[in-house]
């Protein structure tokens, strides 16, 4: 069945440091969503691509689209204590609005 | 701004119990999710609704059933809970219509702790 991973799972970086996480789909995605989780919190919407090749950004936050559509990541540039959390890729299953969810990246941020 | 509740943070059953786990939204969205979240397991969709009444398996159906008798409320429920069912729970609900070609942000509610013990 369709998978999406995503890596590293977990990551600790220095204040200041920039942060990448990579999404992989085993299928082509018609759209990729990227959520955050806050720790003792619920997933919070952050993004969705479409096009090929997008890229988009939000402040410190860039995202992308892989031209295939298959493959998505989320850089942070400058991480700050407030970007710690789970980051979440979800592609969905083709012609429903099952989202298949990746498995998470943690990131921890050392003050 | 979009509210989804769910009817209990932290929740302790026995082996064998029959749980119900309530959703409610209020913003009229079709679809509504739910979904089990494990460490290093990411989150796992249990069952989705795009209509009342309307109802499809996710990809961990086994042990659960829903019930969505109204548009803003998505039951989970638990025929006779397991150990293995212990696990943090979320509801989640979006626009979108069956057939349409966009995709809608999914909002999630804070979740339920469930401990079968």
């Amino acid at each position: 069945g369709q998978q999406v991973m995503q890596i590293p799972q977990y990551q600790h970086v220095q204040e200041g440091e920039d942060f990448t996480t990579y999404c992989n789909s085993s299928t082509t995605l018609s759209n990729i969503q990227w959520y955050k989780q806050r720790p003792g919190g619920h997933p919070v919407f952050l993004i969705q691509l479409v096009k090929s090749g997008e890229v988009k950004k939000q402040k410190r936050l860039t995202f992308q689209f892989g031209e295939a559509k298959k493959n998505s990541s989320l850089h942070i540039t400058a991480t700050q204590t407030t970007d710690v959390g789970t980051y979440f890729c979800a592609g969905p299953t083709s012609g429903t609005y099952k989202y298949i969810f990746g498995t998470g990246t943690r990131l921890k941020v050392l003050a | 701004d979009v509210k989804v509740t769910q009817s209990s943070r932290y929740l302790v059953k026995r082996t064998g119990e029959k749980v119900f786990l309530e959703c409610v939204q209020d913003m009229d969205h079709e679809n509504m999710f739910w979904y089990r979240q494990d460490p290093g397991l990411g989150l796992r969709l249990i069952y989705f609704s795009y209509d009342v009444k309307m109802k499809e398996k996710g990809d961990i159906p086994e042990g659960y059933s829903v019930s969505r008798e109204k548009k803003e409320r998505f039951s989970l429920i638990l025929e006779s809970a397991s150990t293995n069912q212990t696990s943090m729970y979320l509801c989640a609900s979006s626009w979108g219509l069956p057939g349409a070609a966009e995709s809608y942000e999914q909002y999630f509610g804070p979740g339920t702790r469930l401990t079968v013990t």
